[in-house]
């Protein structure tokens, strides 16, 4: 079965604090790949960046920066110097199995105050 | 920038209606997706659509559910008799190959009374 667990439902930090948003996947397919996905209040779904199964290494955008580890099936997503605009439901997703249908994990809301 | 774009932003219905949803996807994807995310709730997969039929589809989509590839740009969606429980926001995607990042239009809020 394919899974994905976002265990913090909501976060709240102060704007310049760091935060990290966990991840945890599961599916028993060698082949897949992970996604992050912003939804702001305005409710659009933005794209932030596509893993593969068969890269590991951590990547890093800006302020943006995600950590890939098969080895505890976690994919987290760190936003360092948290802004006001950083504010939004953050959504971890899988591809898997041969079917490349996005499995959406619960989201977490993310609350940065000034 | 190409983007996945939505029509009507937010459709009001009564139940046992039909409802046609509409997308038009990034004009050189080929793989096209429609989901639905009940207020406050995960966002979850209805349907994906390749090479002019349904790939693969969710529990969801059940036979009040239906989607179409009219012409060269538009994809739809259609239920059928619209229930209380179909209230949602839709939301469409469509990307340029398998596994490939999927980009979502800003979605059709439904609602159902």
């Amino acid at each position: 079965a394919q899974k994905v667990t976002q265990a913090q439902t909501e976060i709240s930090v102060v704007e310049k604090e760091d935060v990290t948003l966990d991840c945890v996947y599961e599916t028993r397919d060698t082949t897949y790949y992970l996604f992050w996905y912003k939804q702001p209040p305005s409710g659009e779904l933005v794209f932030l960046i596509r893993r593969n199964s068969f890269d590991e290494q951590n990547e890093i955008s800006g302020r943006y920066s995600w950590n890939f580890q098969k080895s505890t099936s976690s994919f987290n997503f760190t936003i360092t110097a948290s802004q006001v605009v950083d504010s939004a439901v953050y959504f971890c997703a899988l591809s898997s199995g041969g079917y490349n249908k996005l499995i959406f994990g619960a989201g977490t809301r993310l609350a940065v105050h000034p | 920038e190409p983007e996945v774009t939505q029509t009507p932003s937010h459709q009001v219905t009564q139940m046992g209606q039909e409802v046609i949803l509409r997308c038009v996807p990034i004009s050189n994807h080929l793989y096209f997706y429609w989901y639905r995310q009940i207020l406050g709730q995960k966002v979850e997969f209805l349907v994906s659509f390749y090479n002019n039929e349904i790939s693969e589809k969710s529990e969801i989509f059940d036979d009040q559910f239906s989607v179409e590839r009219p012409d060269g740009s538009n994809f739809t969606l259609k239920i059928r008799s619209t229930k209380l429980e179909d209230s949602a926001m839709y939301f469409c995607a469509s990307s340029e190959d398998t596994y490939y990042e999927q980009y979502f239009g800003p979605g059709t809020r439904l609602t159902v009374t």
